[in-house]
């Protein structure tokens, strides 16, 4: 089992939709959990972090955490075409950075 | 403006050389990263140094090798060792290797062996 599991995709959306992306993760004592964005043929960058149970909401942007489910999402309200990219779920262990595989976003114009 | 440099963009091996990435941060950040990414693979660790003369093998070391002179610099050396060696390399830094604020990430090597 990984530590870190997402969706590869790839998930379409139409422009405006709410764009829904879902991570789990296996150490029951994780202790952080971030979203990145990455565009084709470039380097990550951090759009969203969470470290507590429930919603954290930054702009269109919110990150849902339930430790207990082990479950992490992030939610992209009023999709843009400039949102497609590949989004990385990422989990602190309290020893090391765990990231998942990505889920491959399009928007459609 | 802080940041990471990594150089260069794009690098091209031959069998048997060793290459040299070169990555290079002026956020005062303790610990530094490196990364490698496959496509649908997602990033794997190779080398990490929470201080200087100090590092760690990550996940896949292997044909690897760092050195932490600097505060600011940590170079990688991908050696003839590594039979795979074409990815994505990525080097990352955080204040600590605690840090609960996540990477910032360098701008990326591409690596090809031809």
């Amino acid at each position: 089992q990984k530590e870190v599991e997402q969706n590869s995709g790839p998930l379409s959306v139409p422009e405006g939709a709410i764009a829904s992306l879902n991570c789990t993760y296996s150490d029951r004592g994780s202790q952080s959990f971030f979203w990145y964005r990455q565009y084709s043929g470039k380097s990550p960058e951090l759009i969203m972090f969470i470290y507590s149970n429930g919603d954290k909401e930054d702009g269109r942007f919110t990150a849902q955490l339930n430790k207990a489910s082990q479950y992490v999402s992030l939610l992209i309200r009023d999709s843009q075409p400039s949102d497609s990219a590949t989004y990385l779920c990422a989990v602190w262990t309290g020893n090391q950075f765990y990231f998942g595989t990505g889920t491959s976003l399009t928007v459609i114009p | 403006d802080g940041g990471i440099t990594q150089s260069p963009k794009y690098l091209f091996r031959k069998e048997g050389q060793n290459v040299t990435l070169s990555c290079e941060q002026n956020l005062n950040h303790d610990a530094m990263y490196w990364y490698r990414q496959d496509p649908g693979q997602g990033l794997r660790l190779i080398y990490y140094s929470q201080i200087v003369n100090d590092f760690q093998k990550g996940d896949i070391a292997e044909g690897y090798s760092v050195s932490r002179e600097k505060k600011e610099s940590f170079p990688l050396t991908v050696t003839s060792a590594q039979k795979n060696p074409t990815a994505f390399y990525l080097c990352a830094s955080s204040i600590n290797r605690g840090s609960n604020y996540g990477y910032t990430f360098g701008s990326g090597t591409r690596l090809t062996v031809v």
